[in-house]
């Protein structure tokens, strides 16, 4: 285990509210991402973080927003649920952008289910 | 466009025999390849990975080949022991990126 926690691990949650998942890691590493992994498709990338309130969108960034104000808090915020964000979510860490010498690291995942 | 593809979505081994895992790309940029393994309800792990200037990586009973040429890379586990069984995945990434490109994984089942 890298120092990696999620928070919370189960979520369910209706069509049209606000939901946030919490992304906290102990390793003091720069590099945080946000994956959703959906059968079919393996892990596709959501947001990452380069540093504190430094961030960009990934391949599915569509209905997400971000936030980092601190280096061990990475928030994943799904401003109005759709059923299509029913998946699980993994947060990554890596200490220097997912190098050769630094893969990145997985947290045990959020399994969100919107209704 | 999949620019990582895992063709198999699963196979069975038996226990102490080899166990090979495929992946291609298109993508000739990427420079970095990576596995990762998946249990249930846990995150994927890292397992190996590989640079585009070698064409093999050794770690204990788990190999990686890269085919530079036929832009392809296998994963060698010998022998099969049954807490392999798992999702593997294979990931790319060129080089200064900070994004992992994913297959969908292969599921991988090691019968004692």
């Amino acid at each position: 285990d890298a120092g990696i926690t999620q928070s919370p691990r189960h979520k369910v949650t209706e069509t049209g509210t606000p939901v946030t998942l919490r992304c906290h890691q102990t390793e003091n590493h720069r590099y945080m991402y946000w994956y959703r992994q959906d059968p079919g498709h393996g892990l596709r990338l959501i947001h990452y973080s380069y540093g504190v309130k430094d961030t960009d969108k990934g391949e599915v960034s569509d209905g997400y927003s971000v936030s980092r104000s601190k280096t061990e808090d990475f928030l994943l915020t799904l401003e109005s649920a759709t059923s299509s964000q029913t998946s699980v979510y993994f947060c990554a860490i890596s200490k220097t952008g997912g190098s050769p010498d630094s893969p990145l690291h997985f947290g045990n995942g959020t399994r969100l289910t919107v209704t | 466009d999949q620019q990582v593809k895992q063709n198999s979505p699963s196979l069975s081994v038996q226990e102490g025999r080899i166990s090979i895992l495929n992946c291609d790309y298109t993508n000739s940029m990427f420079d970095y390849f990576l596995w990762y393994k998946k249990y249930p309800a846990e995150g994927p792990t890292f397992l190996i990975s590989i640079s585009s200037i070698k064409d093999k990586n050794e770690d204990g009973r788990f190999t990686v080949f890269l085919n530079k040429s036929a832009k392809h890379l296998s994963l060698h586990i010998v022998p099969s022991q049954p807490g392999d069984s798992a999702v593997y995945f294979c990931a790319a990434s060129q080089g200064g990126s900070y994004q992992l490109t994913f297959g969908k994984g292969t599921k991988l089942s090691v019968i004692p």
